[in-house]
C-alpha cells in the first residue's frame, strides 16, 4: 500500500541552526501538509501546498518557516534559525483532493532543538 | 476558531467490551470529520470520514456518528481488542483547508 515517508525520523540541532525536514508524499496526490504536536498537546497545522504554492498557513507558518517541492516527489519543511519551542514531531500529509477526503500521514520527524 | 475536544482523555478496558469515544466542535459548519488512530512513535491513520452530509460511516468493528447541530461526533468499537489499544484523535475541516484536531482520547484494551 503506498505510504507516505519522512526523513529523518529524528533530528537534533542547536539553536539557530537550520533544519530541513523531508518527505515523499504519495505519488499521486496533489495536496500536501505539514502539521506539527508538541509533546502532550494537540496536532497543529502548519501549512498546506497545492499546485507548487502555498494554500494556507497557520499563524505558527512564520518567515522562519518554508517549504519547498524541489522535483516530482520530494516536499520539504525548512526551518531558518530553530528555537527550543520548535521541538515537535512534524508530520508531513498527502492527499488526493484535498481536506475532502481522507489524509495520509507520514510517520512523523521528531526534531529536538537543544 | 474551531475547538475540538475529546472526552475521556483515557479509557480503560476489558477485551471484548463496546465503548464509545467522544468528540465535541464548537463551530458546527465543518466539511467533514476525520477519526485517526496514533500509536506511540508513529503517524496517523485516517480509520473514518464522516461528511457534513452524512450521519454516519462504518468500517468493520468501527463506526462513528456525527450530529452537526449538536456538534458531537462518536467512534463506537465493537468487540474490543488489544490490538486496538492507542490514541484516537477526531478532526474536522471547516472550509479552510486544514483540520483541527481535538486532543485525543489514550484507550487501553486489558486482555
Amino acid at each position: 500500500e503506498p505510504e507516505v515517508t519522512q526523513t529523518p525520523s529524528h533530528q537534533v540541532t542547536q539553536m539557530g541552526q537550520e533544519v530541513i525536514l523531508r518527505c515523499v508524499p504519495i505519488s499521486n496526490h496533489l495536496y500536501f501538509y505539514w502539521y506539527r504536536q508538541i509533546l502532550g498537546q494537540k496536532v497543529e497545522f502548519l501549512v498546506s501546498f497545492y499546485n507548487n504554492e502555498i494554500s494556507e498557513k497557520s499563524e505558527i507558518f512564520d518567515d522562519q518557516f518554508s517549504v519547498e517541492r524541489p522535483d516530482g516527489s520530494n516536499f520539504t519543511l525548512k526551518i531558518r534559525s530553530t528555537k527550543l519551542e520548535d521541538s515537535a514531531m512534524y508530520f508531513c500529509a498527502s492527499s488526493p483532493s484535498g481536506t475532502n477526503e481522507k489524509l495520509f500521514f507520514g510517520s512523523g520527524t521528531q526534531l529536538s532543538v537543544l | 476558531k474551531q475547538e475540538v475536544t475529546q472526552i475521556p482523555a483515557a479509557l480503560s478496558v476489558p477485551e471484548g467490551e463496546n465503548l464509545v469515544l467522544n468528540c465535541s466542535f464548537t463551530d458546527s459548519a465543518i466539511y467533514n470529520l476525520q477519526w485517526f488512530r496514533q500509536d506511540p512513535g508513529k503517524g496517523l491513520t485516517s480509520l473514518l470520514l464522516i461528511q457534513s452530509s452524512q450521519r454516519e460511516q462504518t468500517s468493520g468493528r468501527l463506526n462513528a456518528s456525527l450530529d452537526k447541530s449538536s456538534g458531537r461526533s462518536t467512534l463506537y468499537i465493537a468487540a474490543s481488542q488489544p490490538g486496538d489499544s492507542a490514541t484516537y484523535l477526531c478532526a474536522s475541516t471547516g472550509g479552510a483547508n486544514n483540520l483541527f484536531f481535538g486532543t485525543g482520547t489514550r484507550l487501553t484494551v486489558i486482555p
